[in-house]
């Protein structure tokens, strides 16, 4: 059974920092490409970054580059989001992707973040 | 630029039949595209695969009562024999160059 299961999520000031894990089971982790989405309160859904297979590629939605790091470690079938210099408009819960792309889309959870002073 | 179009809502009957619509942005007809289903409180789930010649994956455990079709740059979802628990928000979702990309959501109510 596929599961990704997201932690890391809490309440933090602006300007402060946070690092998302998602941990995948059930699949083959490391020949999907793996994202990021987001989902601020009462609003629609937002791509924030993702990665490739290998973690060789790194795409990222314009209001977080530069803040934002996506990573991965296929040996420990992991995602991460290393968030820094938090807004209050980045409050969302966020959650862990799998692409689509090939078929077989999966999501988790999520966790919520929460940037507040 | 790439982008999803979507209708804000959409309402039928207990029963009967909808048809939900994503359109793609100029110069993007040929893309595939995924529909996602997020009902009330809980977190999204992945529906179907859908490509630009109309054919479809489907996840696991989705009924048939779900279908995609496909007519230009234009990307459907029909759900036939309406029941309560198909009362969710619909998105629609593409990639492309490494990017991806969400529709804004169609809030289907069942009447």
């Amino acid at each position: 059974e596929v599961q990704l299961v997201e932690s890391g999520g809490g309440l933090v000031q602006p300007g402060g920092s946070l690092r998302l894990s998602c941990a995948a089971s059930g699949f083959t982790f490391n020949t999907y490409w793996m994202g990021w989405v987001r989902q601020a309160p009462g609003k629609g859904l937002e791509w924030v970054a993702n990665t490739n297979a290998e973690g060789s590629e790194r795409y990222y939605v314009d209001s977080v580059k530069g803040r934002f790091t996506i990573s991965r470690d296929n040996a420990k079938n992991s995602l991460y989001l290393q968030m820094n210099s938090l807004r209050v408009d980045d409050t969302a819960v966020y959650f862990c992707v799998r692409t689509p792309a090939g078929g077989s889309g999966y999501w988790g959870q999520g966790t919520l973040v929460t940037v507040s002073s | 630029q790439l982008v999803l179009t979507q209708s804000p809502s959409a309402s039928a009957s207990l029963g009967a039949s909808v048809k939900l619509t994503c359109t793609l942005s100029s110069g993007h007809s040929s893309n595939a595209i995924a529909w996602h289903k997020q009902q009330p409180e809980k977190g999204p789930r992945f529906l179907m695969k859908l490509n630009s010649d109309g054919s479809h994956n489907k996840a696991d455990g989705i009924p048939d009562r779900f279908s995609g079709s496909s007519s230009g740059a234009e990307r459907y979802l029909t759900i036939s024999s309406l029941q309560s628990e198909d009362e969710a928000d619909y998105y629609c979702q593409t990639w492309a160059s490494g990017i991806w990309v969400f529709g804004g959501g169609t809030k289907l109510t069942v009447l």
